[in-house]
């Protein structure tokens, strides 16, 4: 089972911030937070992951809360090309790649 | 980011025949392979995790003679559906992971089988 719990859906409007919250509460000390994106009937694209700090790059941002059992991704501008399902993932080990249910992320004009 | 190429894209193949579904990292080496299915609708479901020169280790419930792994060399893997049948119609997705200090994995195109 994954060991992450999203929100099913969000809704964003267009131009504007998306923030994806995540919970990972059982998280352990040396494993990592990845974010991926899956556009409809393609494979998942890698967004960012992070340990402790937050990091950015030129996709998104992500948040990780100091006691790390949650965290947020944020697109700063969402497009409409930004609607997809956001899966956070926390593998055990940093070597089991299971997938939750994600957010399905829809960006209206 | 890295490339994974996945082969074929989509294959329709009759049932009772096998299909073979290449992944293939371009750029990197990659010491493990993850193999998924995904049905419509659903999230991905891990099906195996193959290291490099090593026999894969199948999820529970996976039956592991008859979706056969192999990942004989750092950037090639491949996954035998053996006797197709309609029920194992599905979106199959490969991922990779560098051997290197990245940690991401990175994920092929996906391939859609389709049984008749």
């Amino acid at each position: 089972d994954a060991k992450t719990t999203q929100p099913p859906s969000m809704d964003c409007a267009e131009g504007r911030a998306a923030n994806l919250p995540c919970n990972h509460s059982t998280i352990s000390g040396n494993e990592y937070v990845y974010w991926y994106r899956q556009i409809h009937s393609q494979g998942p694209q890698y967004i960012i992951h992070g340990l402790k700090n937050n990091e950015t790059n030129e996709m998104a941002s992500l948040i990780i809360t100091e006691d790390r059992k949650s965290s947020t991704l944020i697109l700063p501008h969402a497009t409409l090309r930004d609607t997809a399902v956001y899966y956070c993932i926390v593998p055990y080990n940093n070597n089991d790649m299971r997938f939750g249910a994600g957010t399905r992320l829809t960006v209206k004009p | 980011g890295a490339v994974v190429s996945q082969h074929p894209s989509w294959v329709i193949c009759k049932s009772g025949t096998s299909v073979k579904i290449e992944c293939r990292s371009l750029d990197f080496q990659a010491t493990t392979m993850f193999w998924y299915r995904q049905f419509p609708k659903q999230s991905l479901m891990l099906m195996a995790t193959s290291n490099e020169g090593s026999k894969a280790t199948y999820e529970q419930g996976v039956e592991k003679d008859k979706f056969l792994i192999n990942h004989a060399s750092l950037t090639l893997s491949t996954l035998t559906v053996t006797s197709a049948h309609p029920e194992d119609s599905s979106f199959y997705i490969c991922s990779a992971r560098d051997r290197g200090i990245r940690t991401e994995a990175f994920f092929g195109q996906g391939t859609r089988l389709t049984v008749v």
